[in-house]
């Protein structure tokens, strides 16, 4: 079945970089994402990867993806307390177009 | 564009209560999704429609759910009748065709306290 687990919570300090992990279980996914929610906001996309890369960088977001293991990453440099949020990782099934998230990252900058 | 508007942000209501939930879809999007989040479950998407068609409503917890897509501008999730369990945050998303686009837009949310 389909399955992203994610670590629920991650606290570095600020101007360090942040390393949040994710796995999934489709091997059909064809995109996987990372979504940003805000305290009291909806979710907002911050990033995707198509499955036939294996890594993607925007700006102070890097994006790694290592399809043998099923493993997803999202590494956030220079980590300011803006940064602060809840962090989905989610798979996308490629026959429904369903989004399958994780349970969501939390992650605390401390200044 | 406005992004996907949710109606009413905040509701709060007794037990037994009717709610109904209200969303409008970025103009074009094909696909509409109904998420609810809540501390112990986590994101659940509970039904999504194409075309304003139902296609997957495995997610609704029972009968005590439903959804509706009159148009291609407007959905509504009703709870009838509410229970206290209920209580959650509703958001909608929607999103173009898949094969012209993936990612999904989310709404703000609506934030249901059932009494």
């Amino acid at each position: 079945g389909e399955d992203v687990e994610q670590s629920l919570f991650l606290s570095v300090r600020e101007g360090d970089s942040s390393v949040i992990n994710c796995t999934y279980t489709d091997s059909s996914s064809t995109y996987l994402y990372w979504y940003k929610q805000e305290p009291g906001a909806g979710l907002q996309l911050l990033t995707y990867i198509f499955s036939n890369m294996d890594m993607k960088q925007d700006q102070r977001l890097t994006v790694l993806l290592n399809k043998k293991d099923k493993h997803l990453s999202l590494r956030i440099a220079d980590t300011q307390t803006g940064d602060s949020a809840i962090y989905f990782c989610a798979e996308r099934n490629s026959n429904t177009g369903k989004l399958i998230f994780g349970q969501g990252t939390t992650l605390q900058v401390k200044p | 564009d406005a992004g996907v508007i949710q109606s009413p942000r905040h509701e709060v209501t007794e037990m037994g209560q009717e709610v109904t939930l209200r969303c409008k879809p970025i103009s074009g999007h094909d696909y509409l999704f109904w998420y609810r989040q809540t501390m112990m479950r986590g994101l659940e998407l509970l039904i999504y429609f194409n075309n304003n068609v139902p296609i997957d409503d495995s997610g609704m917890p029972e009968d005590r759910f439903s959804a509706k897509m009159p148009n291609a501008s407007f959905s509504t999730l009703k709870i009838q009748p509410s229970e206290p369990r209920d209580s959650a945050v509703y958001f909608c998303a929607s999103s173009l065709s898949r094969d012209r686009g993936h990612e999904q837009f989310f709404g703000p949310g609506t934030r249901l306290t059932v009494l």
